[in-house]
């Protein structure tokens, strides 16, 4: 079933540790985003990629790094994960950057104590 | 700054009709999105507007004013299966989306 995989679903970390994010599209879409949704605010962009080898900062990048070697996946890493990093993440792909629709994956609900 | 305004929680009866407004401030304007979002699931695309007017899709519709920065989403025939959240989110003059912290919409029977 084509669309958007996220991993893993659900995870608690301990404050100082690394974690990473994963992404992983089966649509051939240019663009790929991730959000993260708190209670009581909208999404918030952390970083976004337009096309394979590049990646830009959204709204909220510090503390977040991303990497896109190739069109499908698109993993996003904490290097040393902070309380204020719960959330839950959304991965997002469009077809092209811009006026295009979003589709996004089933999210990631992470935990740092 | 940029902003999206839309009221945090509305209540409807199964079968009625409910307007959900949004108003916006963005840098630059590239078009309005309506996404839904079910609890604990992912958003998914309802509408787009880019001119004034209004959108019909179904039992969903959009309207747009572009001088007034200002969106809603209708919603006709309500039923149980509706009730979740409606997220409305501007594109600006850089192509991103600005989201409203969404609207919870509870459909009573």
């Amino acid at each position: 079933i084509a669309g958007i995989t996220q991993a893993p679903t659900s995870q608690i970390l301990a404050a100082g540790r690394r974690m990473t994010l994963r992404c992983t599209q089966d649509m051939r879409h240019n663009a790929m985003y991730w959000y993260r949704q708190d209670l009581g605010l909208g999404l918030r962009l952390i970083h976004y990629s337009n096309t394979a080898g590049t990646t830009g900062k959204g709204e909220v990048p510090d503390g977040y790094s991303v990497s896109r070697a190739n069109t499908d996946d698109f993993p996003l890493t904490l290097a040393s994960a902070v309380p204020s990093q719960t959330s839950v993440y959304f991965c997002a792909s469009s077809p092209q950057e811009g006026m295009d629709i979003q589709y996004f994956g089933a999210g990631t609900r992470l935990s740092v104590l | 700054g940029q902003n999206i305004d839309q009221p945090t929680e509305m209540t409807a009866t199964e079968g009625a009709i409910v307007q959900i407004n949004c108003t916006y401030q963005t840098s630059g304007f590239n078009g309005l999105f309506w996404y839904q979002q079910h609890a604990g699931e992912a958003p998914t695309f309802l509408s787009y507007n880019v001119l004034d007017g209004l959108e019909e899709k179904g039992r969903f519709s959009s309207f747009l004013s572009r001088s007034k920065g200002y969106s809603y989403l209708l919603l006709k025939e309500l039923q149980m299966k509706d009730s979740a959240s409606y997220l409305c989110a501007a594109m600006d003059s850089n192509y991103q989306l600005i989201w409203g912290a969404g609207t919870k919409l509870i459909i009573k029977p």
